[in-house]
């Protein structure tokens, strides 16, 4: 079975700071990697993927994710953090040989970025 | 962009009621899903579907729940007899394809039952 942790529910960054939101997975074969955020009454955005390849992905909004596979994890980066990054964070996994499984979701990390 | 639409945006229910949540995908995205986020807890998958059937569904999507593309660009969300602890937050979700792709999601509907 799927599953994927984030172990920290809150995340407090200085605005101009680095930024690190963790996620860890756990699946039976290989994995399809995801970072979504959520702003305010709003649905889930998608921020990057990893498929194969670069261990770094890069997406939306400066954002960098890296994946680790000894790790298990592929935790969420941003060199410079903004007020507006403040929202929930999440990270969802699927096992690549299981076909068109859902998406498995983390529980989210709550990001605020202080002025 | 296109995006994945929602309506309404919340819906009011009595317990015992049925309700429809309905979504328009991308038009070109060929699955769609329906997932659930109780307030403060993570989001929940609760069905899949491609080629006009269900692909997947979990635990949760019970005899009450049943899902419909009635057309070219709906894809419905039918929820008999609500109960209480249906209150949640309701995204659908399309896709081009299954594995690498990525999802695009809505912006929800809120469904209270009281």
């Amino acid at each position: 079975a799927q599953s994927v942790a984030q172990p920290e529910d809150q995340v407090n960054v200085a605005e101009g700071n680095p930024l690190t939101v963790k996620c860890t997975y756990s699946v039976s074969g290989n994995p399809y990697l995801f970072w979504y955020v959520q702003y305010p009454n709003r649905g889930l955005q998608f921020l990057l993927k990893y498929i194969t390849g670069d261990n770094l992905v890069k997406g939306s909004y400066g954002f960098e994710a890296e994946f680790n596979k000894s790790q298990t994890s592929f935790h969420l980066k941003k060199p410079s953090a903004l007020v507006s990054d403040s929202a929930l964070y999440f990270c969802a996994v699927r096992d690549i040989n299981s076909g068109n499984t859902p998406l498995v979701f983390g529980k989210g990390t709550r990001l605020s970025v202080i002025a | 962009e296109p995006e994945v639409t929602q309506t309404p945006s919340h819906q009011v229910t009595q317990m015992g009621q049925e309700v429809i949540l309905r979504c328009v995908p991308i038009s070109n995205h060929l699955y769609f899903y329906w997932y659930r986020q109780i307030l403060g807890q993570k989001v929940e998958f609760l069905v899949s579907f491609y080629n006009n059937e269900i692909s997947e569904k979990s635990e949760i999507f019970d005899d009450q729940f049943s899902v419909e593309r009635p057309d070219g660009s709906n894809f419905t969300l039918k929820i008999r007899s609500t109960k209480l602890e249906d209150s949640a937050m309701y995204f659908c979700a399309s896709s081009k394809s299954g594995g690498a792709n990525e999802q695009f999601f809505g912006p929800g509907t809120r469904l209270t039952v009281l």
